[in-house]
């Protein structure tokens, strides 16, 4: 069964500085997408980058970007010059194309003016 | 965008009464509509996987007689939480999948606050 692990469940980062989520899959399938999703205060879901497996080239979106290790299972997220918006859960995601995302326990991440 | 909806955003209802929840896409098509449970300080937890014009798959543990999950159209689920209990108080979140995306991609309601006293 594939599994997705966030092994901090807390991280703090000072305000313009970058700070790295960890997160490990395991899986047997060779296609598959991996996300990252945020969940700030309000509670809404919102998609902050995705990759797909079959491509070697991280993902990046502005300030965010991954390091996507298919070998090692390993998807880690960039937050780069945080700002204090950023402060929310991040969870890390895995599905494959028509199957159900199975998200990680989370990271409830702290921006410190 | 894609944009997903669910009404209500909150409700309160006394033990032993039903509640429903509905979940619609305002601007595209989903044949596929996902429903979570959010406890605090907690994950999202799949609930069921709902297919519109057909019988809604349920994750192991959850009881498909008390959340009854209706998709009766490309745009609208619904959740039904019957003889509600004070257990069942929790945040239901529910994600759409557009029909035609490329992508595996889920967009989410903004959540429903279930308290039942």
């Amino acid at each position: 069964a594939q599994t997705v692990t966030q092994s901090q469940p807390e991280m703090s980062v000072q305000e313009a500085e970058t700070v790295t989520l960890s997160c490990t899959y395991d899986t047997s399938e060779s296609d598959y997408y991996l996300f990252w999703y945020k969940q700030p205060p309000s509670r809404q879901m919102i998609l902050v980058i995705r990759q797909e497996a079959y491509k070697q080239q991280n993902a990046t979106e502005n300030r965010f970007s991954v390091n996507f290790q298919k070998a090692a299972k390993s998807f880690s997220l960039k937050i780069s010059d945080s700002q204090l918006g950023d402060a929310a859960m991040y969870f890390c995601a895995y599905s494959t194309r028509d199957d159900k995302i199975i998200f990680g326990k989370g990271t409830r991440l702290h921006i410190l003016p | 965008g894609a944009v997903v909806s669910q009404h209500p955003s909150w409700v309160i209802c006394k033990s032993g009464t039903s509640v429903k929840i509905e979940c619609r896409s305002l601007d595209f098509q989903a044949t596929t509509m996902f429903w979570y449970r959010q406890f605090p300080k907690q994950s999202l937890m799949l609930m069921a996987t709902s297919n519109e014009g057909s019988k809604a798959t349920y994750e192991q543990g959850v009881e498909k007689d008390k959340f009854l999950i209706n998709h009766a159209s490309l745009t609208l689920s619904t959740l039904t939480v019957t003889s509600a209990h004070p257990e069942d108080s929790s945040f239901y979140i529910c994600s759409a999948r557009e029909t035609s995306g490329i992508y595996n991609e889920q967009f989410f309601g903004p959540g429903t606050r279930l308290t039942v006293l």
